[in-house]
């Protein structure tokens, strides 16, 4: 079974920095599309950013320019580095797995971890 | 971005019934759309890809239909564990782009 497990989130200022990490087990990131999802408090899902096999990515308009996606293959861990933090980016942040990835157009998230809180505030 | 609006925001059942759960998208996304029920405190799960595949494990009564703008996710049966907030997705492209959710709840 898949397990994917978040850390790196907690409190940060305004225009401070985070780095969040997906460990992965029972599968190679390094061969998946990964991608972050994340969820204000009470709201919806927002898709935040994608790392393919290949290593393209991907970014919502939202954080595009501020977050980055990277990959160590040999912790098999996907990281989203935040800088220039908002109070807007305070979320759970999800990472999880496109069990489709290049074999199909379509999208399917299949795994996900539980979930980082990321904090904005003063 | 395409903008998806799922009706209704919420919705009250009883056990046993059958509701329905639609999802419009603001251009055409041709099958390009999943399912996903969040429980409180809880990640995501997938339950419907592709507009109407259903992903391995999740129960029959849990159908999707529809493509280009206009989706359902159909639940027949209500069990106590679907209660729940269930989600649409666009990924014909990106960026991906959520519905705002509709709340299931157990009248």
């Amino acid at each position: 079974e898949v397990q994917l497990v978040e850390s790196g989130g907690g409190l940060i200022q305004p225009g401070g920095s985070l780095r969040l990490s997906c460990a992965a087990s029972e599968i190679t990131v390094s061969e998946a599309y990964m991608n972050w999802v994340r969820q204000a408090p009470g709201k919806g899902l927002e898709w935040v950013a994608l790392i393919d096999s290949g290593g393209g990515t991907d970014y919502a308009d939202s954080v595009r320019g501020r977050f980055t996606l990277s990959r160590d293959k040999s912790k098999n861990t996907v990281y989203l580095q935040m800088n220039n933090l908002r109070v807007e980016d305070t979320a759970v942040y999800f990472c999880a797995r496109d069990v489709l990835g290049a074999a199909a157009a379509e999208v399917a998230f299949d795994s996900w971890g539980q979930g980082t809180l990321v904090t904005v505030s003063s | 971005a395409i903008q998806m609006t799922q009706s209704p925001s919420s919705l009250s059942a009883s056990v046993g019934d059958t509701v329905t759960i639609t999802c419009r998208a603001s251009e055409g996304v041709t099958d390009d759309l999943g399912w996903y029920q969040q429980k409180p405190g809880k990640a995501p799960k997938l339950l419907i890809y592709a507009a109407s595949t259903l992903q391995s494990g999740v129960p029959s009564r849990f159908s999707g239909s529809g493509s280009g703008t206009d989706f359902a996710l159909s639940i027949s049966s209500l069990q106590p564990e679907d209660f729940a907030t269930y989600y649409c997705l666009q990924d014909y492209n990106r960026p991906y782009t959520f519905g705002q959710g509709t709340k299931l709840e157990i009248k």
